[in-house]
C-alpha cells in the first residue's frame, strides 16, 4: 500500500513569508501528527488531528497552524517565517491511538533565508 | 517534568557484535514504548512496540526490553551489520493523551565492517 506522502520535498522561503505543507496519510489512517525536526532539538511535536479535529498541540507559537480534511489529508501552515523555522517537517499517520506505531513521510525540508 | 533520555554519543561497534541502546524516562507511566530507526534526511521508520505488561519483545535480530520499575528500555541488535548504521529513537505517549508521542533525541549507531 502507498505510504505517507509529503509535498513538497524541499522548499526555500524568505523571512516573513508564509508556507503551506501537505501530507497524505496511509489509506484508512485517520490520525495525522506533525513534527518539526532540527539538529539541536530533535523531533518536536507540533499537533495531531483526528477526523478533522485537533486533539493535541505542542508548544509552538500561533504562527504554526494546521488542519485536516474529510479525506484525512492534512496541511500545516507557518506564517511570518523566521530563520529558526528552518527544519525538516515530518508528518506521521497512525491507525487509532498510535499504539500500532506511526508511519512517517519523508518530510519537507524547509529552508528560510 | 517528563523527560526521555538516550545516549547522545554515537555507538561504534564491529560487524557481527550485539549493539545495545538505552532509553531512560522520568515522570512517565507509559502504556507502551516504541522504537524507530531514522536514516539521514528521511522520516523515522517504526520498528517495535512493547507494552507495559511485556518484559521483552523480539523481531528477527531485534530485541526490546521494558522495565517499568527502572523506567528503562533496552534495544538490542544481534549480529549487527553495516546496514544497521542509523539513528535509533525511542518514543513514549504522554500521560495526558496517547495521541501525543514524544521522542528521545536518538542514539547514532555505526557498525564497522
Amino acid at each position: 500500500k502507498a505510504g505517507v506522502t509529503q509535498t513538497p520535498r524541499y522548499l526555500i522561503k524568505t523571512r516573513g513569508q508564509q508556507v503551506t505543507l501537505s501530507c497524505s496519510p496511509i489509506s484508512g489512517h485517520r490520525s495525522v501528527s506533525w513534527y518539526q525536526q532540527t539538529p539541536g532539538q530533535g523531533l518536536q511535536f507540533l499537533f495531531e488531528y483526528f477526523s478533522e479535529t485537533q486533539r493535541n498541540k505542542g508548544n509552538f507559537p500561533g504562527r504554526f497552524s494546521g488542519r485536516q480534511f474529510s479525506n484525512s489529508r492534512s496541511e500545516m501552515n507557518v506564517s511570518t517565517l523566521e530563520l529558526g523555522d528552518s527544519a525538516l517537517y515530518l508528518c506521521a499517520s497512525s491507525f487509532g491511538q498510535g499504539a500500532y506505531g506511526y508511519t512517517f513521510g519523508s518530510g519537507t525540508r524547509l529552508t528560510v533565508v | 517534568s517528563q523527560k526521555i533520555e538516550q545516549n547522545s554519543e554515537a555507538l561504534n561497534i564491529q560487524e557481527g557484535k550485539t549493539a545495545t541502546l538505552t532509553c531512560n524516562y522520568t515522570n512517565y507511566s507509559p502504556a507502551y514504548l516504541q522504537w524507530y530507526r531514522q536514516d539521514p534526511g528521511r522520516g523515522p521508520v517504526f520498528l517495535l512496540l512493547i507494552r507495559e505488561n511485556e518484559k521483552e519483545k523480539r523481531k528477527e535480530r531485534l530485541k526490546v526490553t521494558f522495565d517499568t520499575t527502572l523506567k528503562q528500555s533496552l534495544f538490542h541488535i544481534t549480529a549487527s551489520q553495516p546496514a544497521d548504521s542509523a539513528t535509533y529513537l525511542c518514543a513514549l505517549p504522554l500521560n495526558t493523551g496517547f495521541q501525543k508521542l514524544v521522542f528521545g533525541t536518538g542514539t547514532r549507531l555505526l557498525v564497522s565492517p
